[in-house]
């Protein structure tokens, strides 16, 4: 059975102190690994798609990586408009995704 | 395009009472999805419609819910004598898929309907 487990549940910050978000997952054969953002009271927010060990993607100060178990959430210099809960899904061959329970990230001032 | 829309955001109702929610999804997608979500937790998966055609329940869906998508525009999620394990962010969310789509499936979430059964 495909399990995705993120981690940590929470994560504080300082305005400027780069982090790392976890994603680790099994899966008997990656279609596909999501990264959403989600706010408080709003739907997930699509941020990026990983296919395959190596890929990597960018955006803004976000940047996810992907190996053959887990995938990585990088947020550099992170502002307090990055505060969200970041989640991140695995997709199935009908596109159905399964998520993780998520990180919460919140960035002080 | 004004995105995934779904009524109402929140709902307050008794135990034992019917609630419905209903999903516009974005006008070109064909694939329709709910799911649910929890407090701390990442959304879980109902129930998913191709065009009208309802094409996966979730185990989680139980037989007090149903789900339609008539003319495979709109759908709508009803609940039978809710419960207060009920309570919950029911979210729509919606993506356009082809047999020759090479880019990922995206889903286009809404903003969700909370409900809460007292």
């Amino acid at each position: 059975e495909d399990q995705v487990t993120q981690s940590p549940e929470a994560l504080r910050l300082q305005e400027g102190e780069s982090s790392s978000l976890n994603c680790s997952y099994t899966v008997s054969g990656l279609r596909g690994l999501f990264w959403y953002r989600q706010d408080p009271g709003k739907g997930p927010e699509f941020l990026f798609t990983l296919y395959s060990a190596g890929e990597e993607k960018e955006k803004e100060r976000l940047k996810a990586t992907l190996t053959k178990k887990e995938s990585f959430l990088h947020i550099t210099a992170p502002k307090p408009e990055d505060s969200a809960t970041y989640l991140c899904a695995l997709t199935d061959s009908w596109g159905k995704l399964q998520f993780g329970a998520g990180t919460q990230v919140v960035v002080t001032p | 395009d004004t995105g995934v829309s779904q009524d109402p955001r929140h709902k307050i109702t008794k135990r034992g009472q019917n609630v419905t929610f209903r999903c516009d999804p974005i006008s070109e997608h064909n694939r329709l999805y709910w799911y649910r979500q929890t407090l701390g937790q990442g959304p879980e998966f109902l129930t998913y419609f191709q065009n009208e055609a309802q094409l996966e329940k979730s185990r989680l869906l139980s037989d007090r819910f149903s789900a339609e998508r008539p003319k495979g525009s709109f759908s709508t999620l009803e609940i039978q004598r809710t419960e207060q394990g009920d309570s919950a962010m029911y979210l729509c969310a919606s993506s356009k898929i082809s047999s020759y789509q090479a880019s990922p499936n995206v889903l286009t979430f809404g903003a969700g309907s909370r409900l809460t059964v007292l």
